[in-house]
């Protein structure tokens, strides 16, 4: 059973670009959460993906935006990159969207924006 | 008012104490309540989840829930250095569609 995975590490872009970032699923799992986790922060929720539609979205302008495939993989864009968005983006998939079941976290992406 | 509260510390126990982690929550509505240990430079990991009132033993790992007071404790037995991370605790709000909102987390230090 493969766990999750996100790519790319890390990333560097500059104000003003666009950036894609993707997460593999936990074999098995249909739902995808994704989370920006700043210096010294908990992760905050950003929206989450569940049989390829967005089921639940946090306090995030319409800029971040997502996508999830039918092998249940996901895509987080965000557009206009602002110095703020310099952050861990983690994702994690579950079995299922109810929030009591078990999310996996993946490695994250470390973007930088300068 | 933040949907999470922590004490973001550091909490430092020595090797072998009880350490103790706090956390309360804004969400009345909320029934479940998670605890995930975050080593530095890695993704959280689920550690505890308690959805009744009263204490949830796992191992070393004691989770205690109030709801009345709306509160959510952690404590480690027999803390050990392997034990020093960010823990982080989180619960769902209903403004998030029921999801995971976190704390910031408290980070524990655990000296041999």
């Amino acid at each position: 059973e493969t766990g999750v995975t996100q790519s790319p590490t890390h990333l560097i872009k500059t104000r003003g670009q666009q950036v894609t970032l993707r997460c593999s699923s936990q074999s098995g799992h249909n739902t995808v959460s994704w989370y920006q986790q700043a210096l010294g922060q908990g992760p905050q929720f950003i929206f989450q993906y569940y049989r390829e539609e967005e089921n639940g979205r946090g306090n995030f302008p319409p800029r971040f935006s997502g996508l999830q495939f039918p092998n249940y993989s996901s895509e987080l864009n965000v557009n206009a990159l602002e110095l703020d968005d310099s952050a861990l983006y983690l994702c994690a998939s579950s079995s299922d969207p109810q929030v009591t079941d078990t999310q996996y976290f993946g490695p994250g992406t470390r973007l930088t924006v300068l | 008012q933040k949907e999470v509260e922590q004490n973001s510390g550091p909490l430092s126990v020595p090797e072998g104490a009880i350490a103790s982690l706090n956390c309360t929550y804004s969400d009345r509505g909320s029934q479940s309540f998670f605890w995930y240990r975050q080593y530095s430079g890695k993704s959280p990991e689920l550690i505890m989840s308690i959805y009744s009132n009263g204490d949830k033993e796992d191992g070393r790992f004691t989770a205690q829930l109030n709801k009345a007071s709306q509160y959510v404790s952690l404590l480690i037995r027999d803390s050990q250095p392997s034990d020093s991370a960010t823990y982080l605790c989180a619960a769902p709000n209903m403004e998030y569609g029921n999801k995971l909102v976190f704390g910031a987390g408290t980070i524990l230090r655990v000296k041999s």
